[in-house]
């Protein structure tokens, strides 16, 4: 069965640093977001990407965080100054229609910041 | 802004037991809603989508229902086992397709 895949599993990182976190969408699928689960809090929308562009952001998705979907594959989320709030469990996720259609998680990247 | 909440937030039952857990929203004016599973510290597994017309789902043991006028969803586990232990997310799609998410509810189910 199709699935969304993450990498890396886990990331450990220094505050200030540069981190990408890597997802390869359902192959079919159009439209693509992160999430993001904070130990013990809900889980909560990022972006969504769709033609190649950011289609909606929420007020967590300030200049320190970027997406790129660099090929017909790779869809990545780059946050540029890691500060330690932002150590949280990031999950990809695709859809293959529009508002209405299911959405499909990876396992997700956990990214502790030290 | 649209606010999703769960009831209960945790659910201890014996296996065999039928059981429901609750979801309520804000603003009714939703795309549709959809049901997660996630085991500690996992992905999130879709278990059953409803769109804003339908009124309920049904796969397998489970069945959810949609009433979008009160803002109200259910999920209803018939038969519970003890691999069905996972916490249970419902998320509302709203305008911009993006899902809001409750908090969860617990489930263990008791050998």
């Amino acid at each position: 069965e199709p699935e969304v895949t993450q990498t890396p599993s886990h990331q450990v990182t220094q505050m200030g640093q540069e981190v990408i976190l890597r997802c390869v969408p359902i192959s079919n699928h159009l439209y693509f977001y992160w999430y993001r689960q904070i130990l013990g809090q809900k889980v909560e929308f990022l972006v969504s990407f769709y033609n190649n562009e950011i289609s909606e952001k929420s007020e967590i998705f300030d200049d320190q965080f970027s997406v790129e979907r660099p090929d017909g594959s790779n869809f990545t989320l780059k946050i540029r100054s890691t500060k330690l709030e932002d150590s949280a469990m990031y999950f990809c996720a695709s859809k293959e229609q529009g508002p209405s259609g299911e959405l499909f998680f990876g396992e997700g990247s956990r990214l502790t910041v030290l | 802004k649209q606010e999703v909440t769960q009831i209960p937030a945790a659910l201890s039952v014996p296996e065999g037991e039928n059981l429901v857990l609750n979801c309520s929203f804000t603003d009714s004016a939703i795309y549709n809603l959809q049901w997660f599973r996630q085991d500690p510290g996992k992905g999130l597994t879709s278990l059953l989508l409803i769109q804003s017309s339908q009124r309920e789902q049904t796969s397998g043991r489970l069945n959810a229902s949609l009433d979008k006028s009160s803002g109200r969803s259910t999920l209803y586990i018939a038969a519970s086992q003890p691999g069905d232990s996972a916490t249970y997310l419902c998320a509302v799609g709203t305008s911009g397709s993006r899902l809001t998410f409750g908090e969860g509810t617990q489930l263990t189910v008791n050998p």
